[in-house]
């Protein structure tokens, strides 16, 4: 399968603890998004990528939110201190700068659960 | 990127047409009308983007009115697997993310 793929799918924790998502985009894709949806919600736009740089943040990016791409190929984000106010399912998509539409593939998502 | 205006739900007969109406009043010249679709505990999935003309895929055809205000997806016979949330979208393409509203939940039933 060489689609989005993100790791893992399904995180339970409890309140105060750390938690790291993965995110592995499509090969031969430049850019990279993470996003946040809530229960009802659309996705919330948190951060994106080109190759390894942090091109932008979302407010909702709070400090205890940090997203990296060292090698401009996977990604990580990581939460810290969790609160039950961070249960979401976090969204990976990539995509090809230049690409006629430009269109997101999207992952199929990380649900964390914070107890 | 400009607003959208979706209705919230929207019901549609296996078989039939299901057609998915959109408004973008504020749109600009040179923003794309972009429709995904997110199936229950699943990642948003591209279906199809437009700028002036109507276009049509495997999927879904995209209509848009010649003032660009508004656009309808049409689902040309829906199936129970349309089941969804759709989204309609308007970016440059080129812009640095998408700005999802909440949708129009389409129910498909025998």
């Amino acid at each position: 399968d060489t689609g989005v793929s993100q790791d893992p799918r399904h995180k339970i924790t409890k309140r105060g603890q750390n938690v790291t998502f993965r995110c592995d985009p499509i090969s031969e894709h430049n850019r990279l998004y993470w996003y946040r949806q809530t229960l009802g919600q659309g996705p919330e736009f948190l951060t994106y990528f080109q190759n390894e740089a942090q091109l932008e943040k979302s407010r909702l990016l709070s400090d205890r939110f940090s997203a990296e791409r060292p090698k401009g190929s996977f990604s990580t984000l990581e939460i810290q201190r969790t609160e039950q106010g961070d249960s979401a399912m976090y969204l990976c998509a990539s995509s090809s700068f230049g690409a006629v539409g430009g269109e997101l593939f999207f992952g199929e998502g990380s649900r964390l659960t914070v107890l | 990127d400009a607003k959208t205006t979706q209705p919230p739900s929207m019901d549609c007969a296996e078989g039939r047409a299901a057609n998915l109406p959109c408004n973008h009043s504020t749109i600009s010249g040179n923003e794309y009308v972009y429709w995904y679709r997110q199936i229950h505990s699943q990642g948003p999935q591209y279906i199809i983007h437009g700028l002036k003309n109507n276009e049509t895929n495997e999927m879904a055809s995209l209509i848009i009115t010649e003032d660009r205000k508004s656009s309808t997806l049409i689902l040309p016979h829906a199936t129970l697997r349309d089941t969804a949330v759709y989204y309609c979208i308007v970016s440059t393409g080129t812009a640095s993310k998408l700005t999802f509203g909440t949708g129009t939940r389409l129910q498909v039933t025998l």
